[in-house]
């Protein structure tokens, strides 16, 4: 069974760019989980979408969204791009049933520099 | 809010070695508790977990018993090898926020032969 696959591994923008990443889930897993992982904050949890809608959010602001394809595939975009959104982004599948606590999957991440 | 603490590292130890990683948490309601482990330009793995108090998950010779009483999941291993070299990372769900995981700082473990 494939894994998390995120697209793509390097990104390199500027300030002020705007960025999409992409997220495919393992087969059959309908939640997706977005996570920032910094130095200096750790992992924070971004964002969470369970059938197309977003289920959960993290607090960061309106410039990180993202969205859920019919296919459970996954994106997220930052726009206004600024220095302190370098970071290692991971996205996390689950199968996600209401009422469950199923252990979520993890991709290797999109590792994002912004210059 | 919810939260979890674990011991700062890094940790240095021996091959063979005895490895404890301290994981408190504070919660509001019946969380999942899970360790996952970072090996270096990769994501996360999870590495165990458990879901009710009293719940031991083991894995690849690791063990964290979930302990309510103490609030506590701290993860172990009897005999370290230098293939364990990692990041560890402890972590909540609550039942009440699925699919938000609420992680520690993490833990570098560096295991030398």
């Amino acid at each position: 069974k494939a894994g998390v696959t995120q697209t793509p591994r390097y990104l390199i923008k500027t300030r002020g760019q705007q960025v999409t990443l992409s997220c495919s889930p393992i087969s059959g897993h309908r939640s997706v989980s977005w996570y920032q992982q910094t130095p200096g904050q750790g992992l924070q949890f971004l964002f969470e979408y369970f059938s197309e809608t977003q289920r959960n959010k993290g607090n960061f602001p309106g410039r990180f969204s993202g969205r859920q394809f019919s296919n459970s595939r996954s994106e997220m975009n930052v726009s206004t791009l600024e220095l302190g959104d370098s970071a290692l982004y991971l996205c996390a599948s689950s199968q996600g049933g209401t009422g469950t606590n199923q252990p979520q999957h993890f991709g290797d991440g999109t590792r994002l520099s912004i210059l | 809010g919810d939260s979890v603490t674990q011991m700062e590292g890094p940790v240095t130890l021996s091959e063979e070695a005895f490895l404890t990683i301290n994981c408190t948490y504070t919660a509001t309601g019946y969380p999942s508790l899970f360790w996952y482990v970072q090996y270096p330009g990769e994501g996360l793995q999870l590495l165990l977990k458990a879901t009710k108090a009293d719940d031991k998950g083991s894995n690849k010779g690791f063990e964290a018993t979930y302990r309510k009483e103490t609030t506590s999941f701290h993860l172990e291993k009897g005999s370290v090898q230098v293939s364990d070299s990692a990041v560890y990372f402890c972590a909540l769900s609550d039942r009440g926020s699925q699919g938000n995981l609420i992680f520690g700082k993490g833990t570098k473990l560096s295991v030398k032969p």
